[in-house]
């Protein structure tokens, strides 16, 4: 069973970049067996699908996002990371990472804890 | 604006049976699979259903979902105080290239 744990600062000035990293463990990030994805949930609201990042480094993004997003894989440290630039308050969410399934059918069979990022001056 | 389209609330009696509705388009439930997530309060999304009606290890034989044209449903049967979550359906978009989400049922048992 794969686990999923992000880290990175819970608070971030406007304008600025979020960065926040997710650890894997119980398997490996370049088994190819998974999309490395990034979700987000603001306060009382639903899930945004951010991105996904494949083993080979491929990656999607979500639209309305693609201008300020970058994912990428780090497989020396079994991690995979996120980059949103030009934050404004509406950035502000619970992130996850996930592990969505590679194949036929794409979905998110493991989630880390989530964690929650204020944007704010 | 949720690009799917599920009741914000619904609520039941314990033992009794609900079924949360999801609607989208072609470009999404009408060809892809659907998938179910469950919310606990104050936890990270779990998932329930995928490829549309199958049931992960672990999950209750008392979730069961469906698809028919470009909607889906997911019905918990016998209810308990426990299955009390925020509910949401998830579909590839080939339009939008990416994960669409409805925006969530609150399940209240009543």
């Amino acid at each position: 069973q794969v686990q999923l744990q992000e880290s990175g600062p819970g608070l971030v000035k406007p304008s600025q970049t979020l960065s926040l990293s997710c650890v894997v463990s119980g398997g490996s990030i370049r088994s190819g067996s998974h999309y490395w994805t990034w979700i987000r949930q603001s306060a009382g609201k639903g899930l945004e699908w951010i991105g996904r990042i494949y083993s080979s480094g491929s990656t999607n993004y979500n639209p309305s996002l693609k201008s300020r997003v970058t994912i990428s894989v780090d497989t020396s440290k079994n991690q995979f990371s996120l980059k949103l630039s030009s934050v404004t308050a509406a950035d502000t969410a619970v992130y996850y990472c996930a592990s969505g399934v590679f194949g036929a059918i794409y979905y998110f069979d493991n989630w880390g804890q989530g964690t929650l990022v204020t944007v704010s001056s | 604006q949720s690009v799917l389209t599920q009741p914000p609330s619904v609520s039941e009696a314990p033992r009794q049976r609900v079924t949360i509705s999801c609607s989208g388009s072609s470009s999404n439930i009408g060809n892809n699979a659907v998938n179910w997530y469950q919310q606990l309060p104050g936890k990270a999304p779990k998932l329930l259903i995928y490829y549309d009606d199958l049931l992960p290890s672990g999950v209750s034989d008392r979730f069961s979902g469906s698809k028919s044209g470009t909607s889906a449903s997911l019905a918990i049967s016998g209810l308990q105080s426990e299955d009390e979550a925020d509910y949401y359906c998830a579909a590839w978009d080939d339009s939008l290239k990416g994960v669409v989400f409805g925006g969530g049922t609150k399940l209240t048992v009543l």
